[in-house]
């Protein structure tokens, strides 16, 4: 256990139905990112937060794609209008500045399945 | 735009082997380097991690190395056990914002 949570672990949906996943950093953590990963490949960044403010979204995330981190504390990924090809697992990773470097911190994902 | 390639994409070792995962970056701008385990329908944990002023970290049985100028990376397994089954994945940061890159990752299997 890594200390950062995510709920639901598991999720389906029909298509076009909205969904919104919950990341729980580790709680002195200021660095809060999600990531997408698909059967068989590496996990590809979707966004990243600072504190409270979203410094960086990938072109990965279409406008149907929006996160939040109110207060820099936990985040919510929601997608809406779901699509069969947004079946994937969706990481959370959180991370500080701790002996010069920001190493990363993953909780144990989201597995969405779209029908 | 940096990419990153792990070969072997799959490796069958018999247990206690020694072996060694590579990982390549295209872009040596890097910040730091992570190596990370996932077991099959988990999420990734945190291997070692090594920056870009260092050249290798140890913990345990796992050795890992970073040659910047020539863009890769060496995860070194002493003894392999069967419970170091799993993919393990490289990646790289760049930049500020910390976001990582990651390899497809290597696939291991260690027969009893």
């Amino acid at each position: 256990d890594t200390g950062v949570s995510q709920n639901p672990r598991h999720k389906i949906t029909k298509r076009g139905q909205n969904v919104t996943f919950r990341c729980d950093p580790i709680s002195e953590h200021n660095r809060l990112y999600w990531y997408r990963q698909t059967l068989g490949q590496g996990p590809e960044f979707l966004t990243y937060f600072q504190n409270e403010a979203q410094l960086e979204k990938s072109r990965l995330l279409s406008d149907r794609f929006s996160a939040e981190r109110p207060k820099g504390s936990f985040s919510t990924l929601e997608i809406q209008r779901t699509e069969q090809g947004d079946s994937a697992m969706y990481l959370c990773a959180s991370s500080s500045r701790s002996s010069g470097s920001y190493e990363q911190y993953f909780g144990p994902g989201t597995r969405l399945t779209v029908t | 735009k940096q990419e990153v390639t792990q070969i072997p994409a799959a490796l069958s070792v018999p247990e206690g082997e020694n072996l060694v995962l590579n990982c390549s970056f295209t872009d040596s701008a890097i910040y730091n380097l992570q190596w990370f385990r996932q077991d099959p329908g988990k999420g990734l944990t945190s291997l070692l991690l090594i920056q870009s002023s260092q050249r290798e970290q140890t913990s345990g049985r796992l050795n890992a190395s970073l040659d910047k100028s020539s863009g890769r990376s060496t995860l070194y397994i002493a003894a392999s056990q069967p419970g170091d089954s799993a993919t393990y994945l490289c990646a790289v940061t760049s930049g500020n914002t910390g976001k990582l890159i990651f390899g497809q990752g290597t696939t291991l299997q260690v027969k009893p």
